[in-house]
């Protein structure tokens, strides 16, 4: 079975600052891995996925992320935050069959 | 297109009434799902539905019933609500695995 952690249930930073994310998953097959943000009342939308190549993906709104099999970790990054990214992200994960396994998610404050 | 739609926005239900929360999308995709999404827990799948007529169940199934009689409705089936199942819940479509839509949600509270 598949599972993914984020380890971090809160990010507060301050804006024009970094942020990285992080989002462990288990799986012992081949995955896709996904990252979806979520506005206050409103449903997720895909910030950038990871199906195959290169391991460094870039997503929406200046967020990258890197897939790491040894660390089996897909870490969310973006090098300068900005108020509109506060949010909720959710890492997921997506394996040979039809069901997505989402994180528990993290909130990330971007304080002025 | 209008993508994927969700009604009601918003229900409150006593213990024991039921209800059908409609979601719909309008891309022609083969996949859909329904999630519910609790504080702390993240999204987790409900039933999922590959094509007309073929569904199957998710994480947690009990108490919730879908059927997929269209391509563009996917429906589910709360027959006896229980407090347990307040949450906000969300449909999603995709043509094949690697990005999905999700609707606006439906937010539920049971009494």
């Amino acid at each position: 079975a598949q599972s993914v952690t984020q380890l971090d249930s809160q990010v507060p930073v301050f804006e024009e600052a970094p942020v990285e994310l992080r989002c462990n998953y288990s799986s012992s097959v081949s995955v896709y891995l996904f990252w979806y943000v979520q506005y206050p009342n409103q449903g997720l939308q895909l910030l950038l996925k990871y199906l195959s190549g290169s391991t460094l993906v870039k997503g929406i709104n200046g967020f990258e992320a890197e897939f790491n099999k040894s660390q089996t970790s897909f870490h969310l990054r973006k090098p300068s935050v900005h108020i509109s990214d506060t949010a909720e992200y959710f890492c997921a994960v997506i394996n040979t069959g039809n069901q997505f396994y989402f994180g528990t998610g993290t909130s990330l404050t971007v304080i002025p | 297109n209008a993508g994927v739609t969700q009604t009601p926005k918003f229900q409150v239900l006593k213990t024991g009434q039921s209800m059908t929360l409609q979601c719909a999308q309008d891309m022609n995709h083969e996949y859909m799902s329904w999630y519910r999404q609790d504080p702390g827990m993240g999204l987790r799948l409900i039933h999922y539905s590959v094509g007309a007529g073929i569904t199957d169940q998710g994480e947690v199934p009990n108490g919730y019933n879908v059927s997929r009689s269209t391509t563009e409705d996917f429906p589910l089936r709360l027959l006896s609500a229980a407090p347990s199942q307040t949450s906000v819940y969300f449909c999603a479509s995709s043509q094949d695995r690697r990005k999905q839509y999700f609707g606006p949600g439906t937010r539920l509270t049971v009494l």
